[in-house]
């Protein structure tokens, strides 16, 4: 079956530190990988997606991804974390012969100042 | 651009009645839209994808005639949640793919509370 997993429910980290919020996944073939993020009650925000090409993606607010095909992994991540960045962080994932996508259980980023 | 609303952002109904929400590509044609419910500190789960011009494809275990879907035109698609009861209270949340992008993103909606008393 074609999952996604999250392995984290919630990352603290403090302001300025780097972050890391770590996503798998086991899909068959080439997919397509995507970040959102939701603040508390409102819809998702796309941050960044990975196609194909350089396995580095840079996203929106400073954050970016990386694409491990052998690991099967896009971990999201950010240099310096600020305490806007609190938020609920969902990894997903797109089969290459499907328009759907298949979300990850979400992982919660608490930023202390 | 790529703009999606969604009314109501919330909405309170009593039990047996029926509640229809809407969600509009405003800034861009979507020959597919998809609807999701998320439980409280729970992942999105897609319910349906909504092709205009044709029926929903509901994805397993959801009821096609309780949760009704309508895809009317490239910048509208409904979903009407029938003789609604407090289990369906959740957050309902839309998006859609717009038609000239090849990149497979979806745009999200900002979604619609729902309490059914």
């Amino acid at each position: 079956a074609q999952s996604v997993a999250q392995p984290e429910d919630q990352v603290n980290v403090a302001e300025g530190n780097p972050l890391t919020v770590k996503c798998t996944y086991s899909v068959s073939g080439n997919p397509y990988l995507f970040w959102y993020v939701q603040y508390p009650n409102r819809g998702l925000q796309f941050l960044l997606k990975y196609i194909t090409g350089d396995n580095l993606v840079k996203g929106s607010y400073g954050f970016e991804a990386e694409f491990n095909k052998s690991q099967t992994s896009f971990h999201l991540k950010k240099p310096s974390a600020l305490v806007s960045d609190s938020a609920l962080y969902f990894c997903a994932v797109r089969p290459d012969s499907s328009y759907k996508l298949i979300f990850g259980s979400g992982t919660r980023l608490l930023v202390r100042p | 651009g790529a703009v999606v609303s969604q009314h109501p952002s919330w909405v309170i109904c009593k039990s047996g009645t029926s509640v229809k929400i809407e969600c509009r590509s405003l800034d861009f044609q979507a020959t597919t839209m998809f609807w999701y419910r998320q439980f409280p500190k729970q992942s999105l789960m897609l319910m349906a994808t909504s092709n205009e011009g044709s029926k929903a494809t509901y994805e397993q275990g959801v009821e096609k005639d309780k949760f009704l879907i309508n895809h009317a035109s490239l910048t509208l698609s409904t979903l009407t949640v029938t003789s609604a009861h407090p289990e369906d209270s959740s957050f309902y949340i839309c998006s859609a793919r717009d038609k000239g992008q090849g990149g497979g993103e979806q745009y999200f909606g900002p979604g619609t509370r729902l309490t059914v008393t």
